[in-house]
C-alpha cells in the first residue's frame, strides 16, 4: 500500500485557471507538508500542518492555500495559476516535526 | 535562517567504488540531518538520518558522519551499484525552535557506471 499518495500525477492547465492537488497518507502521521521542486531540482517547504493547524507558512503567494479536511489529508489549492507555478509539488508526512518525513511521488504541474 | 550547501553537484563513479557527498550547514542549532535519494519520476526517499548527539551512523553500504564543530555532515556509499544512481539530497532541521523547517541542499546527481 502506498504510504503517501498524491493525485493527479500530472496536471496540465492554462494560465489563470484554479486547480487542486490532493494528498493522503495512511501512516497515521500527525504532520503533513507541501514542498515545491523547481526545474533545478531545488526542494523548498511551502506549508506544513500539524493536527489540522498550520504551523509553517513560508513566503508563498496567497494564491496557494492548503486545506486539511482531516489528519490523513492535506490538499493544495492554487488560484489564478501563473507560468512560474510550473514545478513538481510533493506532499510529505511525518509522525512529528522532529521525525523523518515520507514523501509522495509528486504532481508535475505544467502551465501553458 | 538555515542554509545548507551540498557538494559536488554531480558525481560519477565506477561500480564497486565508494562515493562521498558532503554538506555544510549554517545554523549551529540544527539537530537532525536526513539524507534522501530521489529516482527519476519519484519522490525523495529517506535512506539514512543522524541526530546531533551521534557522530556516525551506518546501515549496510551507507554511512553518515556528522561534525558539529565544523557544521558539516557527509554521506558515504561503499561498493556502489548501478541502482545507486540517483539524485541525493542532504537536509538539516532545527526542531527545537519555533519553526521546524527541513532545509535541503541542492542535490548531487550520482552516476554509477557498470
Amino acid at each position: 500500500d502506498t504510504a503517501v499518495s498524491q493525485t493527479p500525477k500530472y496536471l496540465v492547465t492554462q494560465m489563470g485557471n484554479d486547480k487542486s492537488i490532493k494528498c493522503e497518507q495512511n501512516l497515521g502521521h500527525d504532520t503533513m507538508y507541501w514542498y515545491k521542486q523547481d526545474s533545478k531540482k531545488f526542494l523548498k517547504i511551502m506549508f506544513s500542518y500539524n493536527n489540522k493547524e498550520l504551523i509553517i507558512n513560508e513566503t508563498v503567494p496567497n494564491r496557494f492555500s492548503p486545506k486539511s479536511p482531516d489528519k490523513a489529508h492535506l490538499n493544495l489549492h492554487i488560484n489564478s495559476l501563473e507560468l512560474g507555478d510550473s514545478a513538481v509539488y510533493f506532499c510529505a508526512s511525518s509522525a512529528g516535526t522532529d521525525q523523518p518525513q515520507h514523501f509522495g511521488d509528486g504532481t508535475r504541474l505544467s502551465i501553458l | 535562517g538555515e542554509n545548507v550547501e551540498q557538494h559536488p553537484s554531480t558525481l560519477s563513479v565506477q561500480e564497486g567504488d565508494s562515493a562521498v557527498i558532503k554538506c555544510t550547514y549554517s545554523d549551529s542549532a540544527s539537530n537532525y540531518f536526513p539524507w534522501y535519494k530521489q529516482e527519476l519520476g519519484k519522490g525523495p526517499q529517506l535512506i539514512i538520518d543522524i541526530r546531533s548527539n551521534v557522530g556516525e551512523k551506518k546501515d549496510q553500504r551507507i554511512a553518515v558522519t556528522l561534525n558539529k564543530t565544523a557544521k558539516h555532515f557527509s554521506l558515504h556509499i561503499t561498493e556502489t551499484q548501478p541502482e545507486d544512481s540517483a539524485v541525493y539530497f542532504c537536509a538539516a532541521l532545527n526542531y527545537g525552535g519555533s519553526q521546524g523547517n527541513l532545509i535541503f541542499g541542492k542535490g548531487t546527481k550520482l552516476s554509477v557506471k557498470p
